[in-house]
């Protein structure tokens, strides 16, 4: 089946930093999403973006989809940014299954 | 709006009890799906359904049994709980494929402990 890559696997920031987190993935997909799962264990969508870019406030996404990765940068990053980031792909002729990767954990110091 | 509604929050078994796990969306969703999550394994699909009537297994099914018989609801069952089964689960939705915005929208999980 399709394998989907994420790094680095965990990032410590200082507030107000910078990041980009990386999804790659090994065969074509029909769309992408970002997720964030906070420190409580809520799972929320950031972006759905089979291709292109996409920018939402501070978090910006960007997909090529004939390389096969994805980006996720964050800017000016804040406490409230910690988590983890989980990218999840839909593989051509799965019937809509979305796989996730093992996620990034972002931990972002004051 | 809800979203999407799952009941226990938390919940305990013995080896060998059943269970249901109760999963609800209010947002016309045809599609709808169950999660695990386990330390170091990410997210795994174990089943999904692309419409009430119709469903199929995902990458870790076995021990697991669904049915859909409303476009609302769609509750996973465990037969004969294993202590391999203790995970946190989560159902999540979404618009079906080809409708342009396909994002999935989860439940807030339930932490379930097989002892």
């Amino acid at each position: 089946g399709i394998q989907v890559e994420q790094s680095p696997p965990d990032l410590i920031l200082q507030e107000g930093a910078n990041s980009t987190l990386r999804c790659n993935f090994s065969d074509s997909v029909n769309n992408l999403q970002w997720f964030h799962q906070n420190p409580w264990g809520q799972l929320i969508n950031l972006f759905y973006i089979p291709s292109g870019t996409k920018q939402n406030g501070r978090l910006s996404a960007t997909t090529v989809a004939t390389e096969r990765y994805s980006l996720l940068y964050i800017s000016s990053s804040q406490t409230t940014d910690s988590g983890v980031y989980f990218c999840a792909v839909n593989p051509y002729n799965q019937g809509g299954k979305l796989i996730f990767g093992q996620g990034t954990e972002l931990s972002v110091k004051p | 709006n809800a979203g999407v509604t799952q009941t226990p929050k938390f919940q305990v078994l013995k080896t060998g009890q059943s269970m249901t796990l109760q999963c609800a969306q209010d947002m016309n969703h045809e599609y709808m799906s169950w999660y695990r999550q386990d330390p170091g394994m990410g997210l795994r699909l174990i089943h999904y359904s692309v419409g009430a009537g119709i469903t199929d297994q995902g990458e870790v099914p076995n021990g697991y049994n669904v049915s859909r018989s409303t476009t609302e609801d769609f509750p996973l069952r465990l037969l004969s709980a294993a202590p391999s089964q203790t995970s946190v689960y989560f159902c999540a939705s979404r618009n079906p494929l080809g409708q342009g915005n396909e994002k999935l929208f989860f439940g807030s999980g339930t932490q379930l402990s097989v002892l």
